[in-house]
């Protein structure tokens, strides 16, 4: 494990349905991030979350809500998914100094 | 002037040798420059990450060369490894390590 763990690793959802992802991080680190990774694009960063405060919103559809209640975890709600939002959901987090990212695991997101 | 454009797509290496991605950057305010290597099912992991100051950075098997004034960085594994097979990201950042622009990702694999 990397110190951040991200629940479900793999989910299948209806159109219609409503879910939630969940990260959680005890790196004691400052920022919280949700990219999305698809086939053959880069990572695109969706959310960035500086001690609690969302400082990025990289023009993500509505039907994805992140909520981040402590600096130790994160959550990225979703609703009235459309098959396209099929993708692997990656969670990462940063120390304030030098560090980079540790990332978890993600969750493997199909849309059906 | 956001975007990191990385290459080769995939990378056939036979056990022993070099293998080198590069990458290739617009924006002269990117300040930080990560790689990460994501093995199947894993999130990625950094693996080496080096500042425009230093024209090269080595940590065992695995170099970065930059060069600033092409714009351009590149990653170089040598003694490649079965166990080196992998997808690697090259990333750049403004002022650390937060907000990371992606590379495309580059398939290794190293044969036997």
């Amino acid at each position: 494990e990397t110190g951040v763990t991200q629940t479900p690793r793999h989910l299948v959802m209806g159109m219609t349905n409503k879910k939630s992802l969940k990260c959680e991080q005890h790196l004691g680190h400052n920022a919280m991030y949700w990219y999305k990774q698809s086939a053959k694009k880069p990572l695109e960063l969706m959310f960035v979350y500086n001690f609690k405060e969302q400082t990025e919103n990289n023009s993500v559809p509505s039907r994805f809500s992140p909520e981040c209640p402590n600096s130790s975890h994160l959550f990225l709600h979703l609703h009235t998914l459309q098959p396209e939002d099929s993708a692997l959901y990656l969670c990462a987090s940063s120390p304030k100094q030098e560090g980079g990212y540790t990332f978890g695991s993600g969750t493997r997101l199909t849309v059906v | 002037q956001q975007q990191v454009k990385q290459s080769p797509q995939s990378l056939i290496v036979q056990k022993g040798g070099i293998s080198i991605i590069n990458c290739a950057y617009e924006n002269t305010a990117f300040d930080y420059f990560p790689w990460y290597q994501q093995f199947p099912g894993k999130g990625p992991a950094l693996l080496i990450a080096i500042r425009p100051d230093v024209s090269e950075k080595k940590e065992g098997r695995f170099t970065i060369s930059f060069n600033k004034s092409a714009k351009q960085f590149s990653l170089h594994i040598m003694d490649s490894q079965p166990g080196d097979s992998a997808t690697y990201f090259c990333a750049a950042s403004i002022g650390g390590f937060q907000k990371l622009v992606f590379g495309t990702g580059t398939r290794l694999l190293v044969s036997p």
